[in-house]
């Protein structure tokens, strides 16, 4: 799987959209990018995942370079609950062993401001 | 059920005792993966199960660890002779064969403690 690089920390004030970048430049045709958060002492939460167009659900927008050799979590309206750590990982699918383990890195651990 | 349940949510054991962890994946998810998650640490990758195929069992730290999948459901995890180091949170993750399209549903985990 391709690595990843996020920095390491972040802070975003409550309200305001909240932009988590991503480098991923050896990713290959058929990997998908996914985020995955992590609140305190809980499990990780799947957020969201593209493989080349932008996406958006009801959680966050996926927004991939054209190279896709990068990408940006947004968070439109960022709240108290959001402090986590976000995990953007790339990731391929074979068949038909079907799914990869996903390969955690350190993520980035954003911090939502009162 | 409706989420991943993994049991016990907390476990305190001597060091030198064997312990099981028990993870109930999704009905129907056909993958399964374990991952552990020591204190401020990143998550560490274990064993995925794929249905009826061989496991990967490339994460497993050492031979002490081991895992089952029995029907294709419940999965547990076993730590032989556990040491101080193996204290961490134990996460078990499950999908569907496609890996999901809305990616791993994880469990709560286990916060195992070796004293």
């Amino acid at each position: 799987d391709a690595k990843t690089t996020q920095p390491t920390s972040m802070d975003c004030a409550e309200g305001r959209a909240a932009n988590l970048p991503c480098n991923h430049s050896t990713i290959s045709g058929n990997e998908y990018v996914y985020w995955y958060r992590q609140i305190h002492s809980q499990g990780p939460q799947y957020i969201i995942h593209g493989l080349k167009n932008n996406e958006t659900n009801e959680m966050a927008s996926l927004i991939i370079t054209e190279d896709r050799k990068s990408s940006t979590l947004i968070l439109p309206h960022a709240t108290l609950r959001d402090t986590a750590v976000y995990y953007c990982i790339v990731r391929g699918v074979t068949v038909p062993r079907g799914a990869q383990k996903l390969v955690f890195g350190q993520g980035t651990r954003l911090t939502i401001n009162p | 059920g409706a989420g991943v349940s993994q049991s016990p949510s907390n476990k305190v054991t001597e060091k030198g005792k064997d312990v099981e962890l028990r993870c109930d994946p999704i009905s129907g998810h056909t993958a399964l993966y374990w991952y552990r998650q020591s204190l401020g640490q990143g998550l560490e990758f274990l064993i995925y199960f794929q249905g009826n195929s061989a496991p990967d069992k490339s994460g497993l730290p050492s031979d002490r660890f081991s895992a089952e999948r029995t029907g294709g459901s419940v999965s547990t995890l076993t730590i032989q002779r556990t040491q101080q180091e193996d204290s961490a949170v134990y996460l078990c993750a499950s999908s569907d064969w496609k890996g999901g399209n809305y990616g791993y549903t994880f469990g709560s985990g286990t916060r195992l403690t070796v004293v």
